[in-house]
């Protein structure tokens, strides 16, 4: 299969935990987005790199939560001190682009996501 | 901040007939994805639009681009029951690096 893999598909964790998620962009995609969506929302943005530039994050990324994406291949998605408001599905997104612009962004090919659970 | 809003956000449609889903932003964008979640699934990719006016059809899907950049359409003709499913616009903003803003989504059922 060489679509978005994303890992663990589950994970449940006690409040005040700290989980990391990874995402596994299909292959030479250089861009990479990360959102989260709760139920009956569409998602949510979180950030998003190009190669591993981290260009453009949502305010959720200035406290409990970071990313990276070392090398410009694989990334990751770290929630400190979970909180029980945390729980959602967390979807990892990528895409292909050679060049610059609106019309540059192209098809967002997503994972299957990972399902956090806060008790 | 940007917003992206979509409307309505429920459309019980009978199969056969044809039905509408609008997206506005309340700023300016520079290019708009449609994508569609099916119960349990992930988003999937429909269409990009990037020009002003632009029209774009794919079989009985037509998507349209504002004129003003601002809002955007999808229209199905001939509802099947293939098309159940939540569907997602996503704007970009025009001072955006890569932050597609979604909408809440419609959520259609089709009536047999």
């Amino acid at each position: 299969d060489t679509g978005v893999s994303q890992n663990p598909r589950h994970k449940i964790t006690k409040r005040g935990q700290n989980v990391t998620f990874r995402c596994d962009p299909i292959s030479e995609h250089n861009r990479l987005y990360w959102y989260r969506q709760t139920l009956g929302q569409g998602p949510e943005f979180l950030t998003y790199f190009q190669n591993e530039a981290q260009l453009e994050k949502s305010r959720l990324l200035s406290d409990r939560f970071s990313a990276e994406r070392p090398k410009g291949s694989f990334s990751t998605l770290e929630i400190q001190r979970t909180e029980q408001g945390d729980s959602a599905m967390y979807l990892c997104a990528s895409s292909f682009s050679t060049s610059g612009g609106p019309s540059s962004y192209n098809e967002q090919f997503f994972g299957p996501g990972t399902r956090l659970t806060v008790l | 901040g940007q917003q992206v809003m979509q409307i309505p956000q429920y459309q019980h449609v009978q199969e056969g007939e044809d039905f509408t889903t609008y997206c506005n932003s309340s700023t300016t964008l520079s290019n708009i994805q449609w994508y569609k979640q099916r119960p349990g699934g992930h988003p999937v990719f429909l269409i990009q639009l990037v020009k002003s006016g632009e029209v774009k059809k794919q079989k009985r899907l037509t998507f349209q681009f504002g004129e003003a950049k601002k809002n955007s359409s999808l229209h199905i003709t001939a509802t099947q029951t293939t098309d159940v499913g939540t569907y997602f616009c996503a704007g970009l903003g025009t001072d955006s690096w890569g932050k597609f803003q979604f909408g809440a989504g419609t959520q259609v059922v089709v009536t047999p």
